[in-house]
């Protein structure tokens, strides 16, 4: 059962337009979610988090949207940039846990 | 401050063996997780460790075991080998609830 789901595989963007990476969860108890950033050979980067009582939380190029009632994140990353070619995954938990579950990740390739 | 270390980097075994994997977490982290993944599944959550106490659980069979030791230093334990403990595991560490998960390079297992 995939309570965190990431229903495109890849996705491709030109340099200096948004990228936007989706989502979307079924557990109406998870309260925390994070995205991650992987580059090959490498272990996941953290990048971005947002607790349940926000609905965007913005840090720099990465913008995180969450909305609760339908259950969806997404990550917007503005401007792409080359290097921001990597697979990005969210996880989410629930307070009081210490289990995050993670989506299955989109490939993101930014294309110069 | 150095980051999370996992031992070995690359292993390789045949089925039956069994496989011991190290973690070091990032000084002053007490809570260490351990993820498999494997392409198409994403991450999935192995266990978690605080101050030696196993404080949740995936949904992997009991060839799968860890521990953890008082300098938070964890291991995981694969018994029984079989070809589908082919994956990265990684290992990840926190200094807490709520709090961004740091994680090593992983170890690439492969059984043969």
């Amino acid at each position: 059962d995939q309570q965190v789901k990431q229903n495109s595989p890849s996705l491709s963007v030109q340099e200096g337009r948004i990228s936007i990476l989706n989502c979307d969860y079924t557990n109406s108890m998870f309260d925390y979610f994070l995205w991650y950033k992987k580059y090959p050979a490498e272990g996941p980067t953290f990048l971005i988090s947002i607790s349940s009582i926000k609905d965007k939380n913005e840090d720099g190029r990465f913008t995180v949207f969450l909305n609760k009632s339908a259950k969806h994140l997404s990550l917007h990353i503005v401007p792409s940039q080359p290097g921001d070619s990597a697979v990005y995954f969210c996880a989410a938990k629930t307070s009081g846990t210490y289990k995050y579950i993670f989506g299955t990740g989109t490939r993101l390739k930014v294309l110069a | 401050k150095a980051g999370v270390t996992q031992t070995p980097r690359y292993l390789i075994k045949t089925r039956g063996q069994q496989v011991t994997l190290s973690c070091s977490p990032i000084s002053g982290h007490r809570s260490v997780s351990w993820y498999q993944q494997t392409p198409g599944q994403g991450l999935q959550f192995l266990f978690e460790y605080f101050s030696e106490t196993q404080r949740n659980k995936g949904n992997f069979p009991g060839r799968f075991s860890g521990r953890q030791f008082s300098n938070s230093r964890s291991e995981m334990n694969v018994s029984t080998l079989e070809l589908g403990d082919s994956a990265l595991y990684l290992c990840a560490s926190s200094a807490g609830t709520h709090n961004e998960q740091f994680f090593g390079p992983g170890t690439r297992l492969t059984v043969l």
